[in-house]
C-alpha cells in the first residue's frame, strides 16, 4: 500500500492565482484531514471529512475549499493565492473517527506564494 | 479552547542521558493525547498514546491531569531518536491540535 499519497510535492504561485492540491489513500479510510504548517509552528487543521460528500471546517479554513467526491480523494483547493498561505500543507487520514484513532500522513506540500 | 504548548524548540542531549520533552494542555474535556514523530526525510507518525500506556522505542509518557502535561520521556538517549516530536490533543471527530513541536538532538 502507498499509503497517503500527495501531488505535487512543491509548487510555486503567484498571488491571486489557484490551484488543487491532490490527496489521495488506498487504506479505505473513512476519515481525512487537510493541515498547514507555518515555520516553526505546529499543524493547524484546515478541512476534514468523515466521509464521502461530507466535509467541515477545521480551525483556519478561510482561503480554501475541499471536496470528497470519492473515499480515496479528497483535493484541497485554493482560491486567490496569498502570500499568507506559504505554507506546507499535510493530508492525513484515519479508519475511523474516534478520539484514539491514529492519523496517517501524505509526504506534504510545499507551497510558496510570491 | 484547547491549546497544546510544547515549551522548548529545541532539546539537545548526548546519547545515553536522560531525556524529557515537555507537553502541557489546555483542554475543558477529559484530554486524549498522542505524541507524534518525524523522523529526518519520513512522514510524520504516531509514536504513542496515552490511553495504551504503553512503551514504544523506549519511550513513555504519562497523563498528569493535575499539572495538565504530557511528558515523553527516555531513560537513555540514542542517536536515532533525534527528530521533531509533536504532541497533539484528540478532540471531537478525531481533530487533533498540535503543539509546536520540539526537535530533539542526540549526540554522539
Amino acid at each position: 500500500n502507498a499509503g497517503v499519497t500527495q501531488t505535487p510535492k512543491f509548487r510555486i504561485l503567484k498571488i491571486g492565482q489557484s490551484m488543487t492540491l491532490q490527496c489521495t489513500q488506498d487504506m479505505n479510510h473513512n476519515y481525512m484531514y487537510w493541515y498547514r504548517q507555518d515555520p516553526g509552528m505546529g499543524l493547524k487543521l484546515i478541512y476534514y471529512s468523515v466521509g464521502a460528500g461530507i466535509t467541515d471546517k477545521g480551525e483556519v479554513p478561510n482561503g480554501y475549499n475541499v471536496s470528497r467526491s470519492t473515499t480515496e480523494d479528497f483535493p484541497l483547493r485554493l482560491e486567490l493565492a496569498a502570500p499568507s498561505q506559504t505554507s506546507v500543507y499535510f493530508c492525513a487520514s484515519s479508519y475511523r473517527g474516534g478520539l484514539n484513532n491514529e492519523q496517517f500522513f501524505g509526504p506534504g506540500t510545499r507551497l510558496t506564494v510570491l | 479552547a484547547q491549546r497544546v504548548t510544547q515549551p522548548e524548540k529545541l532539546l539537545s542531549v548526548f546519547k545515553g542521558a536522560p531525556v524529557e520533552l515537555k507537553c502541557n494542555y489546555s483542554y475543558s474535556g477529559s484530554p486524549e493525547l498522542f505524541w507524534y514523530v518525524q523522523y529526518s526525510r519520513q512522514r510524520l507518525q504516531l509514536l504513542l498514546r496515552h490511553i495504551s500506556r504503553e512503551s514504544i522505542k523506549g519511550f513513555t509518557a504519562d497523563l498528569n491531569k493535575g499539572e495538565t502535561s504530557f511528558h515523553l520521556k527516555k531513560p537513555f538517549a540514542q542517536e536515532e531518536d533525534s527528530a521533531m516530536y509533536y504532541c497533539a490533543l484528540s478532540r471531537a471527530g478525531n481533530m487533533l491540535t498540535f503543539g509546536g513541536g520540539t526537535r530533539l538532538m542526540v549526540k554522539p
